[in-house]
């Protein structure tokens, strides 16, 4: 099975809507930590929020927050006031207890559109 | 602090040559990840490694394919005899201890013709 799952292949959003970008993961590890990461074209990977799998709260960085939903092994991306800058791929990655290697989905482009 | 740097950023090279791609970590970091994604894909483990061990190589393939993180100087990813497949980004990433984030850098796009 698939460690993570992004369904979605493209997105578009109005600039300034809010768009949400799901991910589900599969692990039989309690203690796992949950990663989103932006491609701009440029290709580099940035580093946008994280959620600990014992974290009581929602992950929020910024204009991003992290939608976690334990008993569904989902870990939705919420981007709030959606900008022409967000246009990119966004993975989300999951590393398991104290392994080694992050495990990456297949991501979702995200076209904002002014 | 400059983060993780890699070079070159992007490499040509023929069928049968062998491709060299270098990864500076992060001033602190001595572990090291190298990562390929493929096109339209997201990124696939290869290789992890502290400086002079290669801890998991469970995502190397098996042949033609090696790493190293030496005691002085950057980690090295060494392709021999590339072949069209080999084509991809190739990222790495450090962190300052295992189970921590990953910070990666930008990349090398290798070509092979």
């Amino acid at each position: 099975a698939q460690k993570i799952t992004q369904t979605q292949p493209g997105m578009f959003v109005q600039e300034k809507e809010a768009v949400t970008l799901d991910c589900t993961y599969d692990t039989s590890d309690p203690s796992y930590g949950l990663f989103w990461y932006k491609q701009p074209s440029s290709g580099e990977m940035i580093f946008l929020i994280y959620q600990g799998s014992y974290d009581q709260q929602n992950a929020t960085e910024g204009r991003y927050s992290l939608n976690f939903q334990k008993a569904r092994k989902s870990a939705n991306l919420v981007i709030s006031a959606s900008q022409l800058g967000d246009s990119a791929m966004y993975f989300c990655a999951m590393r398991e207890g104290i392994g080694n290697q992050f495990y990456f989905g297949t991501g979702t482009s995200l076209t904002v559109i002014p | 602090n400059a983060g993780v740097m890699q070079n070159p950023r992007h490499l040509v090279r023929r069928r049968g040559q062998e491709a060299r791609l270098r990864c500076s970590p992060m001033k602190g970091h001595s572990h090291v990840y190298w990562y390929r994604q493929l096109p339209e894909e997201g990124l696939k483990f290869m290789v992890y490694l502290q400086k002079e061990n290669i801890i998991d190589e469970s995502g190397m393939p098996k042949e033609r394919f090696s790493a190293e993180f030496p005691k002085e100087g950057p980690s090295i990813l060494r392709i021999q005899q590339v072949v069209r497949g080999d084509s991809a980004a190739y990222f790495c990433a450090s962190s300052p201890i295992p189970s921590h984030e990953q910070f990666f850098g930008p990349g090398t796009r290798l070509t092979v013709l």
